[in-house]
C-alpha cells in the first residue's frame, strides 16, 4: 500500500463549479500535511497547511480526518487558473529521518 | 533573486554516460533534497543533506552521488545513465527540517532524457 493515496483524477469541471479531492496516508504517527499544487511542466509550490481543525484560504478549504486518515481539499469557485496537480504532502515525523512524503497527485481541469 | 536554481533545465545524453546536475539556494536553508519525478508524476525522495551532512539516502542506485560542498550546494552526479534514469529531477531546499512547520522550496527542474 502507497504511503499516500489519491485519485489521480482528471477531474473535469466547468467554472464556477465547487470541487473536492481526498486523499489518505497509511502512517498513523504522521505530524503534518500539506497541499501543494504543480503546473504542468513547473515545480510544486505549497498551497496550504492542513490543520486539525480545518482551515480556509480564500476559495480552498483544506480538513484533516485524523481517525480516518484522509485529508481533503475543496476549492470553491473554480477558475480556469486553478487547473493544475493537486499533491497531498505529508510529514511522517520520525524527528526529521524521513522527508515530506507526496502523493501521486489529482488532475483538475477547469473548463470554460 | 532565483530562490532554489537548478542546471541544466533540460539533460539529453546516451546511455553509459556520466552527468551532473547543480543546484543552489539563496535561502539560507540548512537542508536540501533531491526529489525524483518519474513519468507516471510520482515524486520520490532520493536524498537530503543537512548542513553539508547526508540524513536521507533512499534506495537509490549507487550509480546517484550526492555532494554538498556547503550548505547552499547539493549537486548530483549520475554515473553510467540508463534508460530508467529518465526522469524530472527537482532539487528543494526548507527550514525547520523535522518540525510541523517544514516546507518546502523546489527549483524548476531538470528534464532528463537518457536515449
Amino acid at each position: 500500500r502507497k504511503e499516500v493515496e489519491q485519485d489521480p483524477g482528471p477531474f473535469n469541471v466547468p467554472e464556477g463549479a465547487t470541487v473536492a479531492f481526498n486523499c489518505t496516508y497509511s502512517n498513523s504517527a504522521s505530524q503534518s500535511f500539506f497541499w501543494y499544487r504543480q503546473d504542468c511542466r513547473k515545480e510544486p509550490k505549497l498551497l496550504m497547511s492542513v490543520y486539525s481543525s480545518g482551515n480556509e484560504d480564500g476559495r480552498f478549504t483544506a480538513q484533516l480526518n485524523r481517525a480516518s486518515q484522509y485529508i481533503s481539499l475543496l476549492i470553491r469557485d473554480s477558475k480556469l487558473s486553478d487547473s493544475a496537480t493537486y499533491l497531498c504532502v505529508v510529514n511522517p515525523g520520525e524527528a526529521g529521518r524521513r522527508a515530506l512524503t507526496f502523493g501521486s497527485g489529482t488532475r483538475l481541469q477547469v473548463q470554460p | 533573486d532565483t530562490a532554489v536554481s537548478q542546471t541544466p533545465k533540460y539533460l539529453v545524453t546516451q546511455m553509459g554516460n556520466d552527468k551532473s546536475i547543480k543546484c543552489e539556494q539563496n535561502l539560507g536553508h540548512d537542508t536540501m533534497y533531491w526529489y525524483k519525478q518519474d513519468s507516471k508524476k510520482f515524486l520520490k525522495i532520493m536524498f537530503s543533506y543537512n548542513n553539508k551532512e547526508l540524513i536521507i539516502n533512499e534506495t537509490v542506485p549507487n550509480r546517484f552521488s550526492p555532494k554538498s560542498p556547503d550548505k547552499a550546494h547539493l549537486n548530483l552526479h549520475i554515473n553510467s545513465l540508463e534508460l530508467g534514469d529518465s526522469a524530472v529531477y527537482f532539487c528543494a531546499s526548507s527550514q525547520a527540517r523535522g518540525t510541523t512547520n517544514e516546507k518546502l522550496f523546489f527549483g524548476s527542474g531538470t528534464q532528463l532524457s537518457v536515449l
